[in-house]
């Protein structure tokens, strides 16, 4: 029953260099979502997909890419990190009102 | 795009007493959703309100969904320390994409 799962857990950068974070979910689910979230700052949407092969932004996509080539999946590519990128990720799967949200991946860029 | 404000931003009370959060939004809401995000967890969803004038019940929570659909207040009697977290409400600002408030961190003294 492991609902939605993001790796890595924890992720150091340097500035400028690239990663995936990634997503995948066990429930079918057609949504899902990148929010990050910094202190004050609530949730903010990145990137959302409604179904494998569409993607839109969201309200701060600029620095991200993400592609959903299955149902499953939803990685969250960082082209070039940046320390403004520094803060904690969350991946959301959702099939009717209800989002599941992944652990979290708490990412530090320097 | 459409927002929704969220106060006050933090809450310290004294366990026993009494919590509110409110959320407002200037443009009329479709639905507005609650969800818990305990320190250093990921947010879970509470509860969901569609209409007009909704008063929803979990135990010692009272949801709010206001009469013209533009504002929605969480209220918590008698806090437990389990109830320390971060209270967040959020909307569909489409039907694929949940926008989140900045939240409400409640802590506790015992």
């Amino acid at each position: 029953n492991a609902g939605v799962t993001q790796t890595p857990k924890f992720q150091v950068l340097k500035t400028g260099q690239s990663m995936t974070l990634q997503c995948a979910q066990d429930m079918n689910h057609e949504y899902m979502s990148w929010y990050r979230q910094d202190p004050g700052m609530g949730l903010r949407l990145i990137h959302y997909s409604v179904g494998a092969g569409i993607t839109d932004q969201g309200e701060v996509p600029n620095g991200y890419n993400v592609s959903r080539s299955t149902t499953e999946d939803f990685p969250l590519r960082l082209l070039s990190a940046a320390p403004s990128q520094t803060s904690v990720y969350f991946c959301a799967s959702r099939q009717g009102s209800e989002a599941f949200f992944g652990q979290g991946t708490r990412l530090t860029v320097v | 795009g459409q927002q929704v404000m969220q106060i006050p931003q933090y809450q310290h009370v004294q366990e026993g007493e009494d919590f509110t959060t409110y959320c407002n939004s200037s443009t009329t809401l479709s639905n507005i959703q609650w969800y818990k995000q305990r320190p250093g967890g990921h947010p879970v969803f509470l509860i969901q309100l569609v209409k007009s004038g909704e008063v929803k019940k979990q135990k010692r929570l009272t949801f709010q969904f206001g009469e013209a659909k533009k504002n929605s207040s969480l209220h918590i009697t008698a806090t437990q320390t389990t109830d320390v977290g971060t209270y967040f409400c959020a909307f569909y600002s489409s039907a694929s994409k949940i926008i989140f408030g900045s939240g409400t961190r409640l802590s506790i003294r015992p």
